[in-house]
């Protein structure tokens, strides 16, 4: 059992290139939440998931695409990378109802 | 969405209890009192959760105040590796969303 898998770990980025943050989680829940954390601050929510093929707008969606095929990936994608989105990500994922998230290792990008 | 206040940060002895205040008092009835915590360099680790009666849990005990407008996380022996950013969070049980705060930094000292 895996749990929330993120790939890749470290990413540089110029500014203007596009990339996609991936997660994956293997336990079969149907939420699942994308959030960045910047040096010295708690984490804010950018996109989230209900279930497959159903998303919405956190705290700070401004700059990213997500998408939601199936229950068990849920990729961020970054259209034009700015300095200002440099940040760890991390990605979470639930079951439905009221019990705790389960959080990725996350993902460190720096945009320069 | 409901917001939670904690103190910034607690500094505790080894091997004593450590009680970490949330408050919450604009929490509706559908909210759930979630509690996550994050060590250096790692993602967020969930600790506990309840909605009106107190929690005990391998880790930690979750005291939830009868007017809900109040909780308490309890670490009833830290050690050194409980030193983390501990997160009061409300849940709402439909959407299921967690928006977090700032927190509260524990310090533990052997």
């Amino acid at each position: 059992n895996a749990g929330v898998t993120q790939t890749p770990k470290f990413q540089v980025l110029k500014t203007g290139q596009s990339m996609t943050l991936q997660c994956a989680q293997d336990m079969n829940h149907e939420y699942m939440s994308w959030y960045r954390q910047d040096p010295g601050m708690g984490l804010r929510l950018i996109h989230y998931s209900v279930g497959a093929g159903i998303t919405d707008q956190g705290e700070v969606p401004n700059g990213y695409n997500v998408s939601r095929s199936t229950t068990e990936d849920f990729p961020l994608r970054l259209l034009s990378a700015a300095p200002s989105q440099t940040s760890v990500y991390f990605c979470a994922s639930s079951y439905r109802g009221s019990g705790g998230y389960t959080f990725g290792s996350g993902t460190r990008l720096t945009v320069v | 969405d409901a917001k939670t206040t904690q103190p910034n940060s607690m500094e505790s002895n080894e091997e004593e209890p450590v009680h970490l205040p949330c408050n919450h008092s604009t929490i509706s009835g559908t909210d759930y009192i979630h509690w996550y915590r994050q060590l250096p360099s790692q993602g967020p680790e969930y600790v506990i959760h309840g909605l009106t009666s107190n929690v005990n849990n391998r880790m930690a005990s979750l005291a939830i105040a009868e007017d809900r407008k109040s909780s308490t996380l309890i670490l009833h022996r830290a050690t050194l590796r409980d030193a983390a950013v501990y997160y009061c969070i409300l849940r709402d049980g439909s959407w299921g969303k967690l928006q977090f705060g700032a927190g509260t930094q524990v310090v533990v000292t052997p």
